[in-house]
């Protein structure tokens, strides 16, 4: 069983249209999520995390994400795309068999590419 | 946010050669990293746990005698690919950091001939 689900391998956008990108989680999986992008043929950049606290979290360049424990989702948005969004989007958890803290490793979802298009 | 780097950034190397990979953090002190493994158009997925002045932790199915780990200190971890074959082709990319934020180094792209 996965521990955080990616649903929609692909979305497409027009420029400056809503973005969503869908993750789901497991129930048991300790509640901390993240979600990375990641350029072609690079890292993984930290866009934003949700640990404890508000459940509404923001982070860089204009996206925001919503933990909600009723819907075990973590979805990720953004008001208007911009054309340098495009890239692939990763929701991140610890294991299902983390245990405790896990120190910081992580299982990440199937990936969602983002098109935006003019 | 942390740095962590990687060297070399691509490498090429022929069938049954080892291949070195350097995971550096050059801000902050890492006593755990990760290693990761992403074939093309997939998810990342966990490799192995490299922890510092023990032996490498590595996740089921990671053959850990061909992916060799080594964290002699608190900024470098190692991942020597021995033997290295076609199928081992893939992006090899490192993180370290807190239990609630990872930082990631940039990737290494192996080709295996």
């Amino acid at each position: 069983a996965q521990s955080v689900t990616q649903l929609g391998s692909h979305v497409s956008v027009s420029e400056g249209a809503l973005v969503l990108l869908r993750c789901n989680y497991s129930s048991s999986v300790p509640p901390y999520l993240f979600w990375y992008v990641q350029y072609p043929n690079q890292g993984l950049q930290l866009l934003l995390k949700y640990t404890t606290g508000a459940t509404l979290v923001k982070g860089i360049n204009g996206f925001e994400a919503e933990f909600k424990k009723s819907e075990t989702s973590f979805h990720l948005t953004k008001p208007s795309a911009h054309m340098s969004d495009a890239a692939e989007y990763f929701c991140a958890g610890p294991p299902l068999n983390a245990g405790g803290t896990s120190y910081g490793k992580l299982t990440f979802g199937q990936g969602t590419i983002l098109t935006v298009h003019p | 946010g942390a740095v962590v780097s990687q060297h070399p950034s691509w490498v090429i190397c022929k069938s049954g050669t080892s291949v070195k990979i350097e995971c550096r953090s050059l801000d902050f002190q890492a006593t755990t990293m990760f290693w990761y493994r992403q074939f093309p158009k997939q998810s990342l997925m966990l490799m192995a746990t490299s922890n510092e002045g023990s032996k490498a932790t590595y996740e089921q199915g990671v053959e850990k005698d061909k992916f060799l780990i080594n964290h002699a200190s608190l900024t470098l971890s190692t991942l020597t690919v021995t033997s290295a074959h076609p199928e081992d082709s893939s992006f090899y990319i490192c993180s370290g950091g807190r239990v609630h934020e990872q930082f990631f180094g940039p990737g290494t792209r192996l080709t295996v001939l």
